[in-house]
């Protein structure tokens, strides 16, 4: 069975601080690994994706993540936040099967950004 | 830009009752699941769906739970006794067919049980 951990489960950083959220996986066999980001109010979003190729990831709004295969990981980063980027972070990974994957999701990641 | 959209927002049913969630997910995606976020707790998966049937489903989707395309548009989650740990958001997202597509979310459906 797949699982996901994020380690930090509150991150409070002030505005130009840099950020780096954790995540890392559990499955024995080849996976696809997402971000997605929940905004105050808003729905679940795909910040970015690693499906195969360069495993250094860029996202939107300035977010790069990079799979590390030997470490299990796929942490997220972003060199200087901004307090628009207060939200909710989930790691999530799905098996590289044919689509229609269900995912599997970390516990999030609360950032806040102070002005 | 499409979007997944999931109606009500907010629904408020007693133990024991039916309850069905709507959801109509983007118009050319064939892949269509369920999700819920307990508070507090992690987002966990529920059922997938393609063809016209389910594809996937954990052990949270039990006889209480059922899912149906009734038309080409909507996509419903129907609980047929509610107990209070249903309580809980519940997500709908869509997929397109191929592979390196991600799913969709929409914005979610609040279930409370009292």
């Amino acid at each position: 069975a797949q699982s996901v951990s994020q380690h930090n489960h509150h991150v409070i950083l002030s505005e130009a601080a840099s950020l780096e959220l954790g995540c890392n996986y559990s499955y024995g066999g080849t996976v696809n690994l997402f971000w997605y980001v929940q905004y105050p109010g808003q729905h679940l979003q795909l910040l970015l994706k690693y499906f195969s190729g360069d495993p250094l990831v860029k996202g939107i709004k300035g977010f790069e993540a990079e799979f590390i295969k030997s470490k299990f990981s796929f942490n997220l980063r972003k060199p200087s936040v901004q307090w628009s980027d207060t939200a909710e972070y989930f790691c999530a990974v799905n098996a590289r099967r044919n689509a229609g994957n269900m995912l599997t999701f970390g516990g999030g990641t609360r950032l806040m950004v102070k002005p | 830009e499409p979007e997944v959209t999931q109606t009500p927002s907010h629904q408020v049913t007693q133990m024991g009752q039916e309850v069905i969630l709507r959801c109509v997910p983007i118009s050319n995606h064939l892949y269509f699941y369920w999700y819920r976020q307990i508070l507090g707790q992690k987002v966990e998966f529920l059922v997938s769906f393609y063809n016209n049937e389910i594809s996937e489903k954990s052990e949270i989707f039990d006889d209480q739970f059922s899912v149906e395309r009734p038309d080409g548009s909507n996509f419903t989650l129907k609980i047929r006794s509610t107990k209070l740990e249903d309580s809980a958001m519940y997500f709908c997202a869509s997929q397109r067919e191929g592979v390196g597509y991600e799913q969709y979310f929409g914005p979610g459906t609040r279930l409370t049980v009292t």
